[in-house]
């Protein structure tokens, strides 16, 4: 089974502080996003990332990047943490083709910016 | 610009009822249409996609393209089903991003 892990499930950090949020994926996908969860508008993209080093802005990238140094990890940085970052966000990731397109998510990470 | 509507926020229904769960889509070309499903406390995990033509749990969704639409239909609801549930579309083009709409929340009562 693919495994996409998010390794923390529950945040709370202060305004102004950095904050970063880790995803690992088991399945050597090359394909790797990040979403933001909110009730009333779905899942968001942030950024997505189509090999090492590679990086695309999502539609709503704002206070947000991103970094991937490893093909298995994929790391979302708030560099100065705001209240309206309070979200879940979902990491996922898709093999392409070879995987039948289909593109599978970790378990989320709740995040309160206070 | 691509973007997937689904109008209702909140769908309730009776158990053994017909649910209908509707999804539009915009987009000039080819898209991959599919929903995805999140049960409570679960993480959101791939429902069906139409490419498959095939049924899950009992539901279907047919995409139709003169109507831009793939809503996600099953004849008897069962309480199970209570999840949140999101259309999403691929351009056949593109990367492997997904488009979501804003998602509706299924509640099916005893």
């Amino acid at each position: 089974d693919v495994k996409v892990t998010q390794s923390s499930r529950y945040l709370v950090k202060r305004t102004g502080e950095k904050v970063f949020l880790e995803c690992v994926q088991d399945m050597d996908h090359e394909n790797m996003f990040w979403y933001r969860q909110d009730p009333g508008l779905g899942l968001r993209l942030i950024y997505f990332s189509y090999d090492v080093k590679m990086k695309e802005k999502g539609d709503i990238p704002e206070g947000y990047s991103v970094s991937r140094e490893k093909k298995e990890r994929f790391s979302l940085i708030l560099e100065s943490a705001s209240t309206n970052q309070t979200s879940m966000y979902l990491c996922a990731s898709t093999g392409g083709v070879q995987g039948g397109n289909t593109i599978y998510f970790g378990e989320g990470s709740w995040l309160t910016v206070v | 610009a691509q973007r997937v509507t689904q109008p209702e926020k909140l769908l309730s229904v009776f158990k053994g009822a017909p649910v209908e769960l509707k999804c539009n889509y915009s987009y000039s070309g080819s898209p991959e249409l599919f929903w995805y499903v999140q049960y409570s406390r679960q993480r959101l995990q791939l429902l069906l996609r139409h490419i498959s033509r095939e049924s899950i749990k009992g539901f279907t969704a047919d995409l139709n393209k003169g109507e831009t639409s793939f809503h996600l239909k099953k004849p008897f609801a069962q309480e199970e089903d209570s999840a949140m549930y999101y259309c999403a579309l691929r351009r056949m083009d593109s990367s492997y991003k997904l488009i979501f709409g804003s998602g509706t929340r299924l509640l099916v009562r005893p």
